[in-house]
Formats: structure tokens, sequence, C-alpha cells
């Protein structure tokens, strides 16, 4: 299967603590997008990782990209109830804009 | 960012019926359409590529006669459900690629409910 990898599967964890979640593919890349995603509801863009980048920010989330090791991951600090969804990653397969996304983290924050 | 619209966005058939879901590009002509499924608590699945005037290049394992695909303009895709069943209940979402984009947008997507 093309479908990248995403751990933990679930998380939990109280409001105020940091939430880190990992993805990883299997092919090269142009870039991977972060999405949030609410139970039965659409995808909400969180941000997009270019390949000749290492890390990037948007407010209180944090992006890392290693290229030589296929993965990424997701930050989110200062956790807050509201922030309880589904977050995948996807990744742009080479020269294709076909997005591939990983199995998903179902995050739980406790309020 | 760019706006993709999908239309319905839920949609409750009947066993045997055919439906159609629209996806359309609202602020930028989209060379190359995809669309996606998702079932319960699970990942969004790719399950074709479709190219504005060209025949939809279709994943491994979906059947390219039960999920009809039309790209006619530069701004609309469509996704047909031939024969629609219950296992064919889901979530379809689409995304819209421009042709100096370096990223798709995605629709908010269709829930599909077959009775």
């Amino acid at each position: 299967s093309q479908q990248g990898e995403e751990d933990p599967q679930a998380l939990s964890i109280q409001e105020g603590e940091n939430a880190t979640m990992n993805c990883s593919y299997k092919t090269s890349i142009n870039n991977l997008q972060w999405y949030r995603q609410n139970s039965g509801r659409g995808l909400v863009h969180l941000i997009l990782i270019r390949s000749n980048e290492r890390e990037k920010h948007s407010g209180r989330l944090r992006v890392t990209l290693d290229t030589s090791k296929k993965s990424s991951s997701l930050l989110i600090t200062a956790s807050r109830a509201a922030d309880t969804a589904s977050y995948f990653c996807a990744a742009d397969t080479s020269g294709t804009y076909k997005y591939i996304f990983g199995t998903g983290t179902r995050l739980k924050v406790l309020a | 960012g760019a706006v993709v619209s999908q239309h319905p966005s839920w949609v409750i058939c009947k066993s045997g019926t055919s439906v159609k879901i629209e996806c359309r590009s609202l602020d930028f002509q989209a060379t190359t359409m995809f669309w996606y499924r998702q079932f319960p608590k699970q990942s969004l699945m790719l399950m074709a590529t479709s190219n504005e005037g060209s025949k939809a290049t279709y994943e491994q394992g979906v059947e390219k006669d039960k999920f009809l695909i039309n790209h006619a303009s530069l701004t609309l895709s469509t996704l047909t459900v031939t024969s629609a069943h219950p296992e064919d209940s889901s979530f379809y979402i689409c995304s819209a690629r421009g042709q100096d984009g370096i990223e798709a947008f995605f629709g908010q997507g269709t829930r599909l409910t077959v009775v």
C-alpha cells in the first residue's frame, strides 16, 4: 500500500499539554501537508511544508520534515479541548500532485 | 487559499440507484482533480485522478465502471456512483490543483449513505 503511517493511532492528553504526532511516508515528495478532521466533517488545512524546508510554525503548530528519514511530525503546544480531532498527514508524491494520506492520529484533549 | 466546493454535502439514496457528486473550483482553473474515499474511522484513500478533457486514471482496486468520473471543464469534475449499494456508503472528497499550483485544495466532502 502506498499509504503513509502515522503514530500514535490514538492520543489522549490533558488540556495544556503538548501533543506530538508522527508521520512516515514511502516515496520522494514535493511537499507534505497536515490536516485536521473533526468527526464526520471535512478536512481543515493546517500547514504545508515543502521538501526543501525543515521546520515550519503556525500559531501553536510546529511541523518538522526530515526527508532523509521520510518522516514528519506535528506538534500542537498548549492543547485545548477544541483541538480534539483526527489529524492526517498527506504527502504529495513527486511530480504527480497526488496526495497520499497517512493513517491518521485520533487526538483527544481532556478538559 | 483557493476554494473548492463539493455538492451535495450529504446524500441518502436507495440501493441500486446512481448518485452524482460535483466538485467545483470556484476561483481557479483546475487542470487536475482527485477523488478520495474515506470509510468510518479510516484514512482517505485515493480513488482516481482526472485531467480536464481526458479519461480518469483509477487506482488499483477501484472499479472504473462503478465510479464514473467526468472532468469536462476546467472548473468541474463529477463522480457518479452507479448502482450504489450499502457498501458504497462512505465520505467522498475531491481535491483540485491549478496549472501553476504547488498544492491541491480540498472540497468539504460528501457523505453518501446507501439504504
